[in-house]
């Protein structure tokens, strides 16, 4: 069984701070994903990796596979209220047919 | 995630009652996903179906649960006997092939509550 284990699972910051939400498995992922979810609304796709080492950004998220495709991580700098809700990475199961999901990062951003 | 239509979004049983949670895909997508989520836990996999197909359901229940995606209509997952357990959020996702690692939609879930 794969396992993703994310960390840490809460996180209270200050409007400005960066902070960075890892990722991490003992299993080889074809890709990983990172979603965003607020409460009561579905979970929403970030952004999608698939090369060891790759790094992706999305304005003001940074995010990195692992090298050798098992752990990742989602940085924000300068974290905003608008930053708020719970994230997700999830793991492509080689086969495909479906996404191991880690247990969730809840960040919340006071202004 | 504009697009996959999930109802009811609440939903409220009682026990022993049988409760039946639609997903219309997004327009053109073909391979369906239901997914399930405990309050402040992440999602676990239930079951993959494509058109008329069942395509991996490691994890369903083998007991009261049952999914299907017929040729025409949504996707239903459907819970027999419905337990105080099966309280939870059930999230449908759909994507134009197969493989989640090609960008997958997920819908708004319903919230299912037995009481």
């Amino acid at each position: 069984t794969q396992l993703l284990e994310q960390s840490p699972q809460f996180l209270s910051i200050q409007e400005g701070e960066n902070l960075t939400v890892y990722c991490n498995s003992s299993s080889v992922f074809s890709s990983l994903q990172w979603y965003r979810q607020e409460p009561g609304e579905g979970p929403v796709l970030l952004v999608t990796v698939v090369t060891g080492g790759e790094v992706k950004k999305l304005k003001r998220l940074t995010f990195q596979f692992g090298d050798a495709r098992k752990d990742s991580s989602l940085h924000i700098t300068a974290a905003q209220p608008g930053d708020t809700g719970l994230y997700l990475c999830a793991g492509d199961n080689n086969a495909g047919n479906m996404l191991t999901f880690g247990g969730g990062t809840r960040l919340m951003v006071k202004p | 995630n504009a697009g996959v239509m999930q109802n009811p979004r609440h939903l409220v049983r009682r026990r022993g009652q049988e409760a039946r949670l639609r997903c219309s895909p997004v327009k053109g997508h073909s391979h369906v996903y239901w997914y399930r989520q405990l309050p402040e836990e992440g999602l676990k996999f239930m079951v993959y179906l494509q058109k008329e197909n069942i395509i991996d359901e490691s994890g369903m229940p083998k007991e009261r649960f049952s999914a299907e995606f017929p040729k025409e209509g949504p996707s239903i997952l459907r819970i027999q006997q419905v337990v105080r357990g099966d309280s939870a959020a059930y999230f449908c996702a759909s994507s134009p092939m197969g493989g989640m690692n090609t960008e997958a939609f997920f819908g708004q879930g319903t919230r299912l509550t037995v009481v």
